[in-house]
């Protein structure tokens, strides 16, 4: 049983420029959400997916956004990168409802902006 | 909006016990979780209380105290493995309501 995917697992941009994360989440699992953890720090929310809809978003600009896919799969899509994006995103999938307390991470993009 | 203490690092001796510590703030409660994180890995899940009292699953237990928005990770007979972060994690409603984490610990084990 695989569980959550993502790709790629590095990425390397310049200020400015634009770019896609991937998450493939565990079968079985409806729900989608996006993580970015600084070095040193604990995973901060940017935003959930489910149903193909974005359900709840953290404390993160426009900048910042997201798609859902019919077969639950997801993408993460920054614009005008800023050094400060530079990051581990991490996706997490759960199962909907109130005993979608185990999330299951992927490894994480690393990315990195200069 | 919620926020969680934990401390940032802890030392330990192998074999031996130690607790995370991990104190809550939220507008609602609905569940503490416990995940670990290897260095370069992703986080992964470890426990889960939703009611007062004590979870075991072999070397780990979670306690959690609602009154006091107070729970504690305890990892016995620790091993050199054991050594990564450790992150506690509230959900302020049911259903699927993001979790939010804390800033973590980290464990080093040493010998």
């Amino acid at each position: 049983d695989a569980g959550v995917t993502q790709s790629p697992t590095h990425l390397i941009k310049t200020r400015g420029q634009q770019v896609t994360l991937r998450c493939s989440p565990k079968s079985g699992h409806d729900t989608v959400s996006w993580y970015q953890q600084a070095l040193g720090q604990g995973p901060q929310f940017i935003f959930q997916y489910y149903e193909e809809e974005e359900r709840q978003r953290g404390n993160f600009p426009d900048r910042f956004s997201g798609h859902q896919f019919p077969n639950y799969s997801s993408e993460l899509n920054v614009n005008a990168l800023l050094l400060g994006d530079s990051a581990l995103y991490l996706c997490a999938s759960s199962l909907e409802g109130p005993y979608g307390y185990g999330y299951t991470f992927g490894s994480g993009t690393r990315l990195t902006v200069v | 909006g919620q926020s969680l203490e934990q401390p940032s690092e802890v030392t330990a001796v192998e074999g031996a016990i130690v607790q995370i510590n991990c104190t809550y703030q939220t507008s609602g409660f609905y569940g503490l979780s416990w995940y670990q994180q290897h260095d370069g890995g992703a986080p992964t899940f470890l426990s889960y209380n939703a009611l007062d009292g004590l979870e075991e699953t072999g070397r780990f237990s979670s306690f959690l105290s609602r009154s006091d928005s107070y729970g504690y990770l305890l990892l016995q007979e620790l091993q050199m493995k054991d050594s990564a972060s450790y992150f506690c994690a509230v959900r302020d409603y049911a259903g699927n309501t993001p979790l939010v984490f804390g800033k973590g610990t980290r464990l080093s084990v040493i010998a």
